[in-house]
């Protein structure tokens, strides 16, 4: 079945270092990939997504960069802060039957030490 | 109004018991969900409703029962709960335009307990 591997699963940073989480997914026809960020306790919060027909997309410290040919995309935070301390989620989108559901990967926890 | 609401935030229930977990939202997303989160794993999808009507089950046991009653509104019914249920309900919004695809805006869950 379709399938999101993520990479690390725990990631510890210095403050101010830069941070790259990595997901590969399986669904040749997924065109869209959100990124979650959640702190404890919280809900989900979409941070940054990228769509099939661009290789890459930036927001301030935050950009996601797509592969297709590879099936990669990653996320790339710079100039890390103590408050990027969160479990982040990427997801491949799917469609079932003509619905769009997504994949989510394992999650990969970042700490930013300060 | 961009939020999802949930409700309750706290459940605790016995496994003879029944409840519902409801959720809302006014952003005009015809798209709502409902996810199961345990701790440490990601969201894992149970159902989805479009357009008020259910389009995805995933397998979910019968002792969990969702209801659309308008676009603003998706409700799960829970019945007969086993221990390991217990976890935390997300339920999420996202527009539905064509093909294309949308992020979810996700609602701050309700935590289950069931007893």
């Amino acid at each position: 079945g379709e399938n999101v591997e993520q990479h690390p699963s725990t990631l510890s940073v210095q403050e101010g270092d830069s941070a790259v989480i990595k997901c590969t997914y399986s669904d040749s026809a997924s065109n869209y990939f959100p990124w979650y960020k959640q702190e404890l306790g919280k809900r989900p919060q979409l941070i940054i997504d990228i769509r099939s027909n661009v290789g890459e997309k930036k927001d301030q410290r935050i950009a996601v960069t797509l592969n297709k040919t590879a099936k990669h995309f990653s996320l790339h935070i710079t100039e890390t802060q103590p408050e990027d301390s969160a479990v982040y989620f990427c997801a491949a989108s799917i469609n079932t039957s003509g619905t769009y559901k997504y994949i989510f990967g394992t999650g990969t926890r970042l700490k930013v030490l300060a | 109004d961009t939020e999802v609401t949930q409700t309750p935030k706290h459940l605790v229930m016995g496994m003879t018991n029944k409840k519902s977990l409801k959720c809302e939202q006014h952003m005009g997303h015809r798209a709502m969900y409902w996810y199961k989160q345990k701790a440490k794993k990601p969201p894992e999808l149970m159902f989805v409703y479009s357009y008020e009507k259910l389009s995805i089950n995933e397998s979910v046991p019968s002792r969990f029962s969702p209801e659309c009653p308008n676009s603003s509104l998706l409700n799960l019914h829970l019945h007969a709960l086993q221990p390991e249920d217990s976890a935390l309900y997300l339920c999420a919004s996202s527009q539905v335009l064509g093909t294309a695809n949308y992020g979810y805006t996700f609602g701050s869950g309700t935590r289950l307990t069931v007893v």
